[in-house]
């Protein structure tokens, strides 16, 4: 089916770990994004790439890297994972990042850091 | 920069009842506006969009949203509700440019009783 695919779906690490949550859209959208949703506080932004070799800090980005490798994926890379990075993540794709494109959004991950 | 307020955390109605989620924003020109749904695990899908033309707009699902620019406000309605309309629903609000990424609410919990 035609999306946008998270990987993994869930994961657990220990406080220090690093690990990369990968995203792809098979959309030939031009802008990607990653989104960290806690409960009552809705969605956050941490990282955007308007277009195939750009990125761009968003309103949480301390702690996370980001690397758009080609115009289908955008990874998500916590390099000292801490406890307050538990969350669920989303990635998603547009054809731009303003204007009356709707986003379209993975499933998640669901990240628990111990 | 453009701001966007839901007022209800949580909404509960029954089964066949009408339902309004409100929605007001915060924006100096015309804005872009969305709603999404959220399913229980999953990513937010897209339900209707505005950005010009007829106030009233139809989405997916039998959703309709009407933008009151007086009144700042794009509330969401559905005549009457299924029990498989149990989610999380997100406003956004977009603005003109391309590189104005859409602010989203923090969400409105949506509980059917049978």
């Amino acid at each position: 089916n035609a999306g946008v695919t998270q990987t993994p779906k869930f994961q657990v690490l220990k406080t220090g770990q690093s690990m990369t949550l990968q995203c792809a859209q098979d959309m030939n959208h031009n802008s990607m994004y990653w989104y960290r949703q806690d409960p009552g506080m809705g969605l956050r932004l941490i990282y955007y790439s308007a277009s195939e070799g750009t990125t761009d800090k968003g309103e949480v980005p301390n702690g996370y890297n980001v690397s758009r490798l080609n115009k289908r994926e955008f990874s998500l890379r916590l390099e000292s994972a801490a406890p307050s990075q538990t969350s669920v993540y989303f990635c998603a794709s547009s054809e731009a990042p303003g204007g009356p494109y709707g986003y379209t959004f993975g499933s998640g991950t669901r990240l628990t850091v111990v | 920069a453009q701001s966007v307020t839901q007022p209800d955390i949580h909404i509960t109605v029954s089964e066949g009842a009408s339902l309004e989620l409100r929605c007001n924003y915060s924006y100096g020109a015309t804005p872009y506006l969305f709603w999404y749904v959220q399913s229980p695990g999953q990513g937010l899908q897209l339900l209707l969009k505005y950005f010009s033309g007829d106030t009233l707009v139809q989405g997916i699902k039998g959703f309709e949203a009407e933008f009151k620019r007086s009144q700042s406000s794009f509330n969401l309605r559905k005549p009457s509700v299924h029990w498989s309309d149990a989610a999380e629903y997100f406003c956004a609000v977009g603005a003109l440019g391309g590189s104005y990424i859409p602010t989203f609410g923090r969400g409105t919990s949506l509980i059917v009783h049978p």
